[in-house]
């Protein structure tokens, strides 16, 4: 059984802040690792993706990756109000597994 | 039309009924996937589809079914519906199956 594990919060960070969002999962043989976000009442949408260990960054938005491990994070740089959301981590190995969600909320 | 449709985008249903969710995609993808997402559970995978013509089971298939006739339908059906279904339903397509997820609005679904 594919575990991934994310805390489900709400995590609450003042606007303009680094919100840090984590996320740990048990199958080693996962290769790929992806963050949605989901706004309520709203479809996921993805935000990022990465595959190789260390950083990568798009924007205000950085996944992190460490295999040995067995965990992924998401940074999100000079947090805004809009950013609050859900953010689900998924992995796929064969199929898709998502986490929980971590509810986010920026202040203003 | 214009990425992934669904329809309907809610249903009340009574328990027993026969019910079709209605799933379509314009971007000519191979895989397509159903999802449910109840309240401290999560997503979970229900069935998927890797190309037209083939479907597969997820990890909680009980009591729906799939087609894949053509490329871009993916009906999902719930022969007797049960209040344990009452849930948000989401239908999902990728180029394959271990590619990028795109996700489609989704379908309120309320069982009575």
């Amino acid at each position: 059984q594919k575990e991934v594990e994310q805390n489900s919060g709400p995590l609450s960070v003042p606007e303009g802040a680094i919100a840090s969002l984590n996320c740990t999962y048990s199958d080693r043989g996962s290769q790929s690792f992806f963050w949605y976000r989901q706004y309520s009442g709203k479809s996921p949408e993805l935000i990022m993706f990465i595959y190789s260990n260390g950083d990568k960054e798009d924007g205000r938005f950085t996944a992190q990756l460490n295999k040995a491990s067995q965990y992924v994070s998401l940074l999100i740089r000079d947090s805004q109000p809009s950013d609050s959301a859900t953010y689900l981590c998924a992995l796929l190995s064969y199929q898709l597994t998502f986490g929980k969600g971590t509810k986010l909320s920026v202040i203003p | 039309i214009a990425g992934i449709t669904q329809a309907p985008t809610s249903q009340i249903l009574a328990a027993g009924r026969r019910m079709t969710l209605r799933c379509t995609q314009d971007m000519r993808h191979n895989a397509m996937y159903w999802y449910r997402q109840d309240l401290g559970l999560g997503l979970r995978l229900i069935h998927y589809s890797n190309t037209a013509g083939t479907t597969g089971k997820g990890e909680v298939p009980d009591g729906y079914s799939v087609s894949r006739a053509n490329t871009d339908d993916f009906p999902l059906t719930l022969a007797s519906a049960v209040p344990s279904q009452t849930s948000v339903y989401f239908c999902a397509s990728s180029d394959s199956l271990g590619d990028t997820q795109y996700f489609g609005p989704g379908t309120r679904l309320t069982v009575l």
